[in-house]
């Protein structure tokens, strides 16, 4: 079946650094990425649409200044959180639909997602 | 109100137990997933829904268009079996995902 990659599994970082994490679908392409932020026992939130080609979309409340997306290919999303805080710590999960009919719903296929703790 | 309810918040049960889980919602869907989050987080997607049944192995998930319900079965539950359980409704409306808070499984050995 469809995969979706997220790389890093996780990673700690020092406050005031960048950290960029990469969504990849393996085996199909994606025009459109979600990235969803999850923090300790609560439910996972969207944070932005990422869109090949064009600006993502930004769920309100979220900082496009801080949280930079650049889906670079038909397989690739990156999210960079730039000058990263304690506060960033969360855990960050994307997804990307397979689009086999454009007249139906699509497939949504859920990256592993990314463990940040920012010191 | 949570646009995605899911029931219940926590449960334990005895290894062998069949266990259900269910899921609610209140808005038009077009699809929706049930999620398995490990205590590490890692994500695995176990079923998307847009009518009737699906089984894999020891789980199935049933979904109720009209009644706007779906359920998660694990049948001969294990430890391993041990996650929480996520409920996602793709919304028709905007086509975005919302999740429910989850269900927190516990199968005792």
């Amino acid at each position: 079946g469809a995969v979706v990659s997220q790389h890093p599994s996780w990673v700690i970082c020092k406050s005031g650094t960048s950290v960029k994490i990469e969504c990849r679908s393996l085996d199909f392409q994606a025009t459109t990425m979600f990235w969803y932020r999850q923090f300790p026992k609560q439910s996972l939130m969207l944070m932005a649409t990422s869109n090949e080609g064009s600006k993502a979309t930004y769920e309100q409340g979220v900082e496009k200044d801080k949280f930079l997306i650049n889906h670079a290919s038909l397989t690739l999303s990156t999210l960079t959180v730039t000058s990263a805080h304690p506060e960033d710590s969360s855990f960050y999960i994307c997804s990307a639909p397979r689009v086999r009919d454009p007249r139906s719903y699509n497939e949504q296929f859920f990256g592993p997602g990314t463990r940040l703790t920012v010191l | 109100k949570n646009e995605v309810e899911q029931s219940p918040q926590n449960l334990t049960a005895q290894e062998g137990e069949f266990i259900t889980i269910n899921c609610s919602y209140s808005v038009g869907i077009s699809a929706l997933h049930w999620l398995q989050q490990h205590p590490g987080g890692g994500i695995v997607s176990l079923f998307m829904l847009s009518s009737g049944k699906k089984k894999h192995g020891r789980l199935i998930a049933t979904i109720n268009i009209q009644e706007k319900h779906s359920s998660l079965h694990i049948t001969a539950s294990h430890p391993r079996d041990s996650a929480v359980y996520i409920c996602a409704v793709r919304s028709r409306r905007d086509d975005k995902i919302i999740f429910g808070k989850g269900t927190r499984l516990h199968i005792l050995p």
